[in-house]
């Protein structure tokens, strides 16, 4: 079946590491997002790519990081810099025109 | 500023009991309004776009309407199954979304 997966479902991160959160999707879809959401609050837009090799800067972009050097694949790296990583992350996927399809998340916490 | 807010923050329903759930936005150029449901600890699943006010959308036991200002998203006799919460969003262009905090639905068999 044709989907978005996201790796690990849960997260640890110590103080001062980078982790990286992975998201694959088999849908064809040229554009791929990431969000963070936490309790009470709504999504919000980290990153962003419309094609392969490039990529935009949402709301929150500070402290993260990310890559599209392939269609399928949109990895986003949590850095030091974050000071409040703690959150659930979103992965999605669409086509032009065509609402976001989303992955079950990562939920990151710190140890 | 885009902004999009979503009432109640939780509802609380008997099973069979019939109510609506409420998404006001002000954005400077709707593209689409989006209803996603989202269970706990999942991604949110699509279940309507509307484009134009007027326009309706119809899936089972639910229904979303669309104004100049605001979507409704009726609940006809809702089962416990139905109980989540319920997101809205709207289009901004780019395909980027602005959300609401959404609506967390419970429903009492």
């Amino acid at each position: 079946d044709g989907g978005i997966t996201q790796s690990p479902k849960y997260l640890f991160r110590k103080e001062g590491q980078n982790v990286t959160l992975s998201c694959e999707q088999n849908l064809n879809h040229d554009a791929m997002y990431w969000y963070r959401q936490d309790p009470g609050q709504g999504l919000r837009l980290i990153y962003y790519s419309q094609i392969v090799n490039d990529f935009q800067k949402g709301d929150i972009a500070e402290g993260y990081s990310v890559s599209r050097e392939k269609k399928e694949s949109f990895p986003l790296t949590v850095t030091s810099a974050q000071k409040n990583p703690t959150a659930f992350y979103l992965c999605a996927s669409s086509r032009e025109g065509q609402p976001q399809h989303f992955g079950d998340g990562t939920r990151l916490s710190i140890l | 500023e885009d902004q999009v807010t979503q009432s109640p923050e939780a509802l609380r329903l008997q099973e069979g009991e019939s109510s609506s759930l409420n998404c006001s936005y002000t954005v400077s150029g709707l593209r689409g309004l989006f209803w996603y449901r989202q269970d706990p600890g999942k991604g949110p699943e699509f279940l309507f776009t509307l484009y134009s006010a007027g326009e309706e959308k119809e899936k089972e036991r639910l229904k979303a309407t669309l104004t100049k200002k605001e979507s409704f998203l009726h609940i006809t006799a809702p089962k416990p199954e139905d109980s989540a919460t319920y997101l809205c969003a709207v289009n901004t262009g780019f395909q980027k979304l602005v959300f609401g905090t959404g609506t967390r639905l419970l429903v009492s068999p």
